[in-house]
């Protein structure tokens, strides 16, 4: 089993849909979790971060932990054709700076106007 | 500055030259990391510099060699590279603090260098 599992996709949706693109993970001792956006041919950008379990908010955006699931989620809301990217959950253990990040193989999303 | 850079964006190569890619940041991260992405696949860590020293080598072909002249600058000097290492490489930066609410799991990516080994 794979330490981050991440529905490969790709998933295409209408302009103003509700999106929920879901993680799991194996490794119990993860603690820290982020949400990355690609756009093609940039490098990854930070969309969400979360430490240990619960809710987060940032516009559009809500990002979910649930450790005793080991289920992350991010939700996008009214989504535009601007958010149309690759997204990548990734975590890891702890802080500093040889704390490695697991990815996960990030999905592809299309946003049809 | 939030900002790290890459240079070159785009870079091809034959296997018997020699050529290096550069990252910069400004925004006072002392842990810089190399990672390697292909096609429709997440990063892959190869180097972590930590305080301008490599602390983590992902096991990395010695064909690829990093340095870290300063605290801001990472290079990463390529050499009798193979076709198979074309890829997207990407630089990053984050800061090193224990405040766990704070971020600094986060990093920063640059955008990139897209090589070619031909």
């Amino acid at each position: 089993q794979k330490e981050v599992e991440q529905d490969p996709g790709p998933l295409s949706v209408p302009e103003g849909a509700i999106v929920s693109l879901n993680c799991t993970y194996s490794n119990s001792a993860f603690q820290y979790f982020m949400w990355y956006r690609q756009y093609s041919r940039k490098g990854p950008e930070l969309l969400m971060y979360t430490y240990s379990s619960g809710n987060k908010e940032d516009g559009r955006f809500t990002a979910q932990v649930d450790k005793s699931s080991k289920y992350i989620s991010l939700f996008i809301r009214d989504s535009q054709p601007s958010d149309s990217a690759t997204y990548l959950c990734a975590m890891s253990p702890n802080t500093g700076a040889n704390s490695k990040l697991t990815f996960g193989k990030g999905i592809t999303l299309s946003v049809r106007p | 500055d939030t900002e790290v850079t890459q240079t070159p964006k785009h870079l091809v190569m034959g296997m018997t030259n020699k050529k290096s890619l550069k990252c910069e940041q400004h925004m006072g991260h002392r842990a810089m990391y190399w990672y390697k992405q292909k096609a429709k696949k997440p990063p892959e860590l190869m180097f972590v510099y930590s305080y301008e020293k490599l602390s983590i080598n992902e096991s990395v072909p010695s064909r690829f060699s990093p340095e870290c002249p300063n605290s801001s600058l990472l290079n990463l000097h390529l050499h009798a590279l193979q076709p198979e290492d074309s890829a997207l490489y990407l630089c990053a930066s984050r800061p090193v603090r224990r405040d766990r609410n704070s971020g600094a799991n986060v990093l920063t990516f640059g955008a990139g260098s897209r090589l070619t080994v031909l």
